[in-house]
């Protein structure tokens, strides 16, 4: 079984500068999810996705980030304009169904560094 | 509002002895907790889980146990290896409300097994 894939693996870029994260989670799974991890610091959940609809977005910054899973299947989060505060490792995952109590599956990350 | 707290960031170990991580929660919502190990570079992989309605679930040489009116789970690990050294985190499955299916993670705890 294919896992969940993420892309790029690494990313540097300038603040104010904007960017976009992939990913494509395991097939058929309905949840999806988006988590910022700062260094030292534990998964941040920024945003939950239940097939094409938002669960939770509460602690996305909606002023800068925005993200979309169009079809219920693939899903990109986008930072326009990126901040020094945003260099995190950005991770996304995917489960079988929000309302099973299953594990979530990670892809491996993208690293991205605001300079 | 730190919802799962690992309270340890560290803890080192021999070769062959007991690994005890430990965790602790306050929503009462919680009804499935995971935990997850990862290696740096990258994503968390499960590696065990518990339903509220179990004290125990035990996979080989790792065995979580859920203390819910002290709403504290522990992961043990017998005997150790060095293959172990990760961060290890806790995490928590909302079982109500517009958060169904939220995961929620602790900070992590660096598990050092030395030789």
């Amino acid at each position: 079984e294919a896992g969940v894939a993420q892309s790029p693996r690494y990313k540097i870029i300038e603040k104010r500068q904007s960017v976009a994260f992939w990913c494509n989670p395991i097939s058929g799974h309905a949840t999806l999810y988006w988590y910022q991890q700062i260094l030292g610091q534990g998964p941040k959940l920024l945003i939950q996705f239940q097939n094409n609809g938002v669960v939770d977005d509460s602690q996305l910054p909606k002023d800068r980030f925005s993200a979309e899973r169009l079809k219920g299947v693939d899903s990109t989060l986008k930072i326009q304009p990126a901040k020094l505060e945003d260099s995190a490792v950005y991770l996304c995952a995917s489960s079988f169904d929000r309302f099973m109590n299953t594990e979530a599956f990670f892809g491996q990350g993208t690293r991205l560094t605001v300079v | 509002d730190q919802q799962v707290k690992q309270n340890s960031p560290s803890l080192s170990v021999q070769e062959g002895r007991i690994s005890i991580l430990n965790c602790d929660y306050t929503n009462s919502m919680f009804d499935y907790f995971l935990w997850y190990k990862k290696y740096p570079a990258e994503g968390p992989t499960f590696l065990i889980s518990i339903s509220s309605i179990k004290d125990k679930n035990e996979d080989g040489r790792f065995t979580v146990f859920l203390n819910k009116s002290a709403k504290h789970l522990s992961l043990h690990i017998v005997p150790s290896q060095p293959g172990d050294s990760a961060v290890y985190f806790c995490a928590a499955l909302n079982a109500g409300g517009t958060s169904y299916g939220k995961l929620t993670f602790g900070q992590g705890t660096i598990l050092t097994v030395h030789p």
